[in-house]
């Protein structure tokens, strides 16, 4: 089935550091790739999101490359803040037949310490 | 409001309870979502609602009972649930149940307690 696999948490970066967050995803057919991130107390929000193979999304200095060859979408910032202190989720959607339907990853917690 | 709200925040229920959770989006869609997040575990689809009617039920226990009477509104019902029914629960809602490029808008979420 599908799934999708990211890199355990939590991680903690002192404020300015390079952010790297792995995700890598088991599908059939031709996924779309999406980042969420959950700020403490908030739903998740779309971050970025790449719709076909070699597509990057961006958004807010993250940055992910949907890498098909690798099956890969791992999320990158250059340098974080402690703002951008929140749980971190990679997800896919496939058509199913009938429906899309979105597959999460578990989640990391990310940690920016000032 | 704007956007997809969720009431109550924080629930604390016994096993013998019955209460309910609300969803409601004020973004005009047409699709509503119910998810599990439990700890270290990812986000579990329980229910899909498109147009009002239910589209996918993920082989959820029928201790949980959703509902939706229009479009910007979805309930989830509960009566005797066990404690590994704890969980934050959210809501989303998107345009349509068409996928692609329909991003799901998520509400804040219940954190749920049953003891």
């Amino acid at each position: 089935g599908d799934s999708v696999t990211q890199m355990e948490g939590p991680v903690t970066l002192s404020e300015e550091a390079f952010l790297t967050i792995n995700c890598t995803y088991t599908a059939t057919g031709y996924p779309s790739l999406f980042w969420y991130v959950q700020y403490p107390g908030e739903g998740l929000q779309l971050l970025l999101k790449a719709t076909k193979a070699d597509d990057k999304g961006s958004n807010k200095g993250f940055e992910a490359t949907y890498r098909k060859e690798t099956t890969s979408f791992h999320l990158e910032k250059g340098s974080v803040q402690v703002s951008d202190s929140a749980v971190y989720f990679c997800a896919l959607e496939v058509y199913g037949g009938s429906n899309y339907k979105l597959t999460f990853g578990k989640g990391t917690l990310l940690t920016v310490n000032p | 409001e704007t956007g997809v709200t969720q009431t109550p925040r924080h629930l604390v229920m016994g096993m013998t309870n019955k209460k309910s959770l609300k969803c409601e989006q004020h973004l005009g869609h047409n699709a509503m979502y119910w998810y599990k997040q439990s700890a270290k575990k990812p986000l579990e689809l329980m229910f899909v609602y498109s147009l009002e009617e239910r589209v996918e039920n993920n082989s959820v226990p029928s201790r949980f009972s959703p509902e939706c009477p229009n479009s910007s509104h979805l309930f989830l019902h509960l009566h005797t649930l066990q404690p590994e029914d704890s969980a934050l629960y959210l809501c989303a809602s998107s345009q349509s149940f068409a996928g692609g490029t329909d991003t799901q808008y998520f509400g804040p979420g219940t954190r749920l307690t049953v003891l």
